[in-house]
């Protein structure tokens, strides 16, 4: 079975500053994707980073970035410049990418917390 | 922000009421979903939709319901609320396309006093 474990609950940072969240996985797949979704508080849930396990170059979307390692089943995000609106519970998320799976599995989340 | 809507965003019920919950998403995706997430914990897929007129159960059972008449549409039902089914609901859709993201609405917290 797939697992995602996000082994840090909370996490607070400087804003302004750089801040990593960490994520492993668990699967005998090769060909799946990897997601962080963010939820900030009372708010939708929102899409933050993708990455499809095929491409070796690390995802990024402006201030976000991950660090893919597939060897290592890990999928860290990195928040660079950290705002007061990224404050919000983070979720890493696993699929398999074959038609049909429509399992998306999620880890526990993080909630990061940013001082102003 | 995704044109995903659910309604009640809040609802406290008294044990053994029937419930519905709403989901309508305007962007025309194929794919619907219900996840159920307690406090600090990870979302648990309780159903999903193909389509019009398909429903599956997902990884944690479920005594809600679903239907999907519409594309549009896609309610979830509590038959007769208990306390256990007290947690928050979210709703999704995606297209059809592999890598097509989810697009969750802002959720519906349920409490059965």
């Amino acid at each position: 079975a797939q697992t995602v474990t996000q082994s840090q609950p909370e996490m607070s940072v400087q804003e302004a500053e750089t801040v990593t969240l960490s994520c492993t996985y668990d699967t005998s797949e090769s060909d799946y994707y990897l997601f962080w979704y963010k939820q900030p508080p009372s708010r939708q849930m929102i899409l933050v980073i993708r990455q499809e396990a095929y491409k070796q170059q690390n995802a990024t979307e402006n201030r976000f970035s991950v660090n893919f390692q597939k060897a290592a089943k890990s999928f860290s995000l990195k928040i660079s410049d950290s705002q007061l609106g990224d404050a919000a519970m983070y979720f890493c998320a696993y699929r398999i990418s074959n038609f049909g799976n429509e399992k998306l599995t999620f880890g526990t989340g993080t909630r990061l917390t940013i001082i102003p | 922000e995704a044109d995903i809507y659910q309604t009640p965003r809040y609802l406290v019920i008294g044990t053994g009421k029937k419930i519905t919950l709403e989901c309508s998403q305007t962007m025309g995706h194929d794919k619907m979903y219900w996840y159920q997430q307690d406090p600090g914990m990870e979302l648990h897929l309780i159903h999903y939709s193909y389509g019009v007129n398909s429903t599956e159960k997902g990884d944690l059972s479920s005594e809600s319901t679903v239907s999907r008449i519409r594309t549009e549409h896609f309610p979830l039902t509590l038959e007769s609320a208990r306390p256990s089914h007290t947690s928050q609901y979210l709703c999704a859709s995606r297209p059809s396309k592999a890598t097509g993201e989810l697009f969750f609405g802002e959720g519906s917290r349920l409490t059965v006093l």
